[in-house]
This record gives C-alpha cells, structure tokens and sequence, in this order.
C-alpha cells in the first residue's frame, strides 16, 4: 500500500499570499496518477487536479499542481478567504487507491 | 445537472447488514467507473470500493473486502453497496463517487461526489 503524507498539518495564510502544501509518498506513484482534492466544512470532496496537474473544467487556474515520483504539491496562488478548507492528496495508480490525511489551510 | 444521491444508511448493530444505493442523474453512468469512499467522523478519507462501467472489474479495500459487495445497475443508473458483519470501525459517512474514467484500473481521478450517507454502527 503507497501511504501519502502531507504536510503542513495546518497552514495559516492571509487573503493575497500564496499557499504551498506538499504530499509524500511512501513508494512512486506510477504514471503520476495523483489527486488533490478540496474539502470545505460540511461538504463533499472536490477534485481540483488530476493527473499530478490537470485541472478539470472549472477549477481555477490559481490552482495548480506539480511532481511525480513520490513528491507532489499543491499550489494556490492569490488565496482567497473561500479557500479555507481541507486539501487531500490522492494516488490512484496503485490499489488500495490511498489518500493523504489532509493540510488545513485556514485563511 | 450532474449529480449522485446517497440513501439507505442509518443506525444498525455490530454484525449486521445495510444495503447502501446511489441514484445517478445527469451523465451517462454506463461511460463511468463507479467508487464509495467513506469518511469515519472527524477523519479523512478512505476508498472503500471501485467497479467498471460493465462490472467486469471490482476492487476492494482490505478493510471491507469479504463484508462488502458492490453492484450497479446501468439500466437504473444507480449503484448499491452490501455490508455484511458491520463493525463499529464501518461507522462513517459513506460517498458514491464517479470516476473520469471507465474502470478503476484506469482510474483519472473522481470528479462527482454526493452528498454521503452517514452509517452508525453502534449496539
């Protein structure tokens, strides 16, 4: 099993800044088949990038995604105070399809 | 508008069993893979399950595999997940979920959630 760790655990930014969250895997993730997904309180997952960094319709461009191997990151440009929420890392290349256990990025 | 509703979960006893479904509108559900991750209170978030558009490949997590069966029907558009032997670690939140592509081996990403159904297992 690949287990994804994410980091920071938290991360407190002010509207404007530009965010960095970070997920390791334990093993290469293969073909890049990587997520990241956004969680606002109350609320289903999104999927905001997939592929290590294609953004489906609708996603911002301030959102954006990089890595392979077994480093991947997230990054949020021009944080906006909506973008509060928690962000999980998925890698699906490899069953049992595992998850990160979340950044909190609170704004 | 696209869209996955959740339904059948509840409160059941340790050792007993609940049929979750997941009704599908507004794509063509025959095109997806299918999956149901759960999301204990409190905590992140694990797959539970993944089917192809035709059933011909399903996959398990190993925490459910042997207790849990997951189905679909394309004709209905809709998708079920049979839990057998609950356990009080089975309490969660429990999400249908649709795959960008057509069977979990092939897996993009999951691009639709629903709302969930929450499942308690308690005595």
């Amino acid at each position: 099993e690949i287990v994804l760790t994410q980091s920071p655990g938290t991360l407190s930014l002010s509207p404007g800044e530009r965010a960095s969250l970070s997920c390791r895997a334990s093993q290469s993730v293969p073909r890049s088949e990587f997520a990241w997904y956004q969680q606002r309180p109350g609320r289903a997952p999104r999927l905001l990038i997939y592929g290590a960094s294609y953004r489906p319709t609708g996603i911002p461009d301030r959102f954006s995604g990089s890595g392979s191997g077994t480093d991947f990151t997230l990054t949020i440009s021009r944080l906006e105070p909506e973008d509060s929420a928690i962000f999980y890392c998925q890698q699906y290349g490899s069953l049992p399809f595992t998850f990160g256990q979340g950044t909190k990025l609170e704004i | 508008e696209v869209q996955l509703v959740e339904s059948g979960g509840g409160l059941v006893q340790p050792g007993r069993s609940l049929r979750l479904s997941c009704a599908a509108s507004g794509f063509n559900f025959i095109d997806s893979a299918m999956h149901w991750v759960r999301q204990a209170p409190g905590k992140g978030l694990e797959w539970v399950s993944g089917i192809s558009w035709n059933s011909g490949t399903i996959v398990y997590a190993d925490s459910v595999r042997g207790r849990f069966s997951v189905s679909r029907d394309n004709a209905k558009n809709s998708l079920w997940l049979q839990m057998n032997s609950l356990r009080p670690d089975d309490t969660a939140l429990y999400y249908c979920v649709k795959d960008l592509r057509w069977d979990p081996l092939d897996s993009h990403g999951f691009d639709v959630w629903g709302q969930g159904t929450v499942v308690t297992v308690s005595s």
